[in-house]
C-alpha cells in the first residue's frame, strides 16, 4: 500500500509567523499532489494543486521535489484564520487514486 | 452552484437496521468516492467509482456497498449496520484522474 507521511503536530505558531510543512509520498509514480485544508468536523477543502516548478497563491507557497518524494507548504504572516488540519494528497499512480495523508494540526495563536 | 450533496447529515440507527446515505454532484464529475474519517486514523477510501457502474474497493470496504447506475449518483449502502461504523463519512468528486476531489459537507453515522 502507497504511504503519504505527515507530521501529525500540532504546531503551535504566533500570529505573523512563517511556518512550513512536509509531506513524504512512496510512489515514485505519483504524478498529482494537492494540499487540502480541513475545519474541525468539517469537510476537506482544496487548498491549492502543487505543481513541479512550485506555485504561489498569496500566503502560500507549494513545492514538490520529486527526486526526495516529498512536497511542502509554506504559509506566511499567519492569520488566526489559518489554524485548520492540513491535509497532504497525492495520486496514487495511472489509475489516480487519491491517497491522503493524516494531516498536521495548525494552531495560530494571538 | 457546483457541489456535492449528501443526505441526511445526521443519522443515529439501531445495529443491523439497513440504510443509506445518498451522495448527488451536479459538475458532470467521472470520479466519485466514499471517505470515512475517525480520529487519528484519518481519511479512509471506502469505495470509488470511475464511471457509471464502474466502482472499486478502497481501504475498508468490508460491511458496504455502493452502486453507479447514474453518473450523478453515488449512494453509500450499509445492509447491517454494526457499532464500528459508528464515523464520519464523506463523499466526494472529481473531473478526472489529475484533478482534486471536491467533497460534501459529511454525514455523521452513530449506530448503538
Amino acid at each position: 500500500r502507497k504511504e503519504v507521511e505527515q507530521d501529525p503536530g500540532p504546531f503551535n505558531v504566533p500570529e505573523g509567523a512563517t511556518v512550513a510543512f512536509n509531506c513524504t509520498y512512496s510512489n515514485s509514480a505519483s504524478q498529482s499532489f494537492f494540499w487540502y485544508r480541513q475545519d474541525c468536523r468539517k469537510e476537506p477543502k482544496l487548498l491549492m494543486s502543487v505543481y513541479s516548478s512550485g506555485n504561489e497563491d498569496g500566503r502560500f507557497t507549494a513545492q514538490l521535489n520529486r527526486a526526495s518524494q516529498y512536497i511542502s507548504l509554506l504559509i506566511r504572516d499567519s492569520k488566526l484564520s489559518d489554524s485548520a488540519t492540513y491535509l497532504c494528497v497525492v495520486n496514487e499512480g495511472s489509475q489516480g487514486n487519491l491517497i491522503f495523508g493524516k494531516g498536521t494540526k495548525l494552531s495560530v495563536k494571538p | 452552484e457546483a457541489q456535492v450533496t449528501q443526505n441526511p447529515r445526521y443519522l443515529i440507527t439501531v445495529t443491523g437496521k439497513k440504510l443509506t446515505v445518498t451522495c448527488s454532484q451536479n459538475m458532470n464529475h467521472e470520479y466519485m468516492s466514499w471517505y470515512r474519517q475517525d480520529p487519528g486514523l484519518g481519511l479512509r477510501q471506502i469505495y470509488y467509482s470511475m464511471n457509471v457502474e464502474v466502482t472499486d474497493k478502497g481501504d475498508v470496504p468490508e460491511g458496504y456497498k455502493v452502486s453507479r447506475k447514474e453518473k450523478r449518483n453515488f449512494p453509500l449502502i450499509l445492509e447491517s449496520p454494526s457499532p464500528n461504523q459508528t464515523s464520519l463519512y464523506f463523499c466526494a468528486s472529481r473531473r478526472g484522474a489529475n484533478y482534486g476531489y471536491t467533497f460534501g459537507s459529511g454525514t455523521r453515522l452513530t449506530v448503538v
